[in-house]
């Protein structure tokens, strides 16, 4: 079955940087947009970025453009999320979820969700 | 970008009663709408795509209407499991949005 972990969450310093990875498993990662989707304590879901199924095409919220790169090794089955500059806002539970296959994946929701990784921003 | 709403932002309601979540779009989506449950300590769960589609293994009494800026997910007869926060997501428009969540809890 589908299954995305991810890891690389922590405490950080604000200015200082942090890049958070997913494994996926269970189905044929090279063939799916792949999402990172973001959740501040105590409060609802922030979709942060997409990357196309090939990695040739990269979607960000505004909040997070020119801080944050996604970008995945699709020989490694791996998706990752390289953060910079933090702010105190970043501060959430980081999940990555699958998009859809290499002839959808523009128009598609967030399929399956891994269990997300935590990331603190504080002096 | 893309405003969702969603009402109300909490529901106190009785296992068994049926339920009804709403969901508005800024402008159009279309049908490019998808509702998705989440229980505390949990990650989010896909329920509906296509506004109306349920995804695999969502049970029947979950069900979802509309297209272009009104939507509702309809749960038909509450069970202990239900009572989660639901949010309402568009993938119509870059940057994707969501709504602010639904709080379903035990009256």
């Amino acid at each position: 079955q589908v299954q995305l972990e991810e890891s690389g969450g922590g405490v950080v310093l604000p200015g200082r940087s942090l890049r958070l990875s997913c494994a996926a498993s269970g189905f044929t990662f090279r063939s799916y947009a792949m999402h990172w989707v973001r959740q501040a304590p105590g409060k609802g879901l922030d979709w942060v970025a997409i990357t196309s199924y090939d990695g040739s095409n990269n979607y960000y919220a505004d909040s997070v453009k020119g801080r944050f790169t996604i970008s995945r090794d699709n020989s490694k089955n791996m998706l990752y999320l390289q953060m910079d500059s933090l702010r105190g806002e970043d501060t959430a539970v980081y999940y990555c979820a699958t998009g859809g296959s290499k002839s959808v994946w523009y128009y598609y929701y967030m399929d399956v969700w891994g269990k997300g990784t935590t990331v603190t921003v504080s002096s | 970008e893309i405003v969702m709403t969603q009402s109300p932002a909490t529901l106190s309601v009785s296992p068994g009663e049926r339920v009804t979540l709403s969901c508005r779009a800024s402008q159009s989506v279309s049908s490019n709408l998808a509702w998705y449950q989440q229980r505390p300590g949990q990650a989010p769960r896909l329920l509906i795509y296509g506004a109306s589609a349920r995804a695999t293994g969502i049970p029947a009494r979950f069900s979802g209407s509309g297209s272009g800026t009104e939507f509702t997910l309809t749960i038909s007869s509450l069970q202990s499991e239900d009572f989660a926060v639901y949010y309402c997501q568009q993938y119509s428009n870059w940057p994707r949005t969501f709504g602010q969540g639904t709080k379903l809890e035990i009256k």
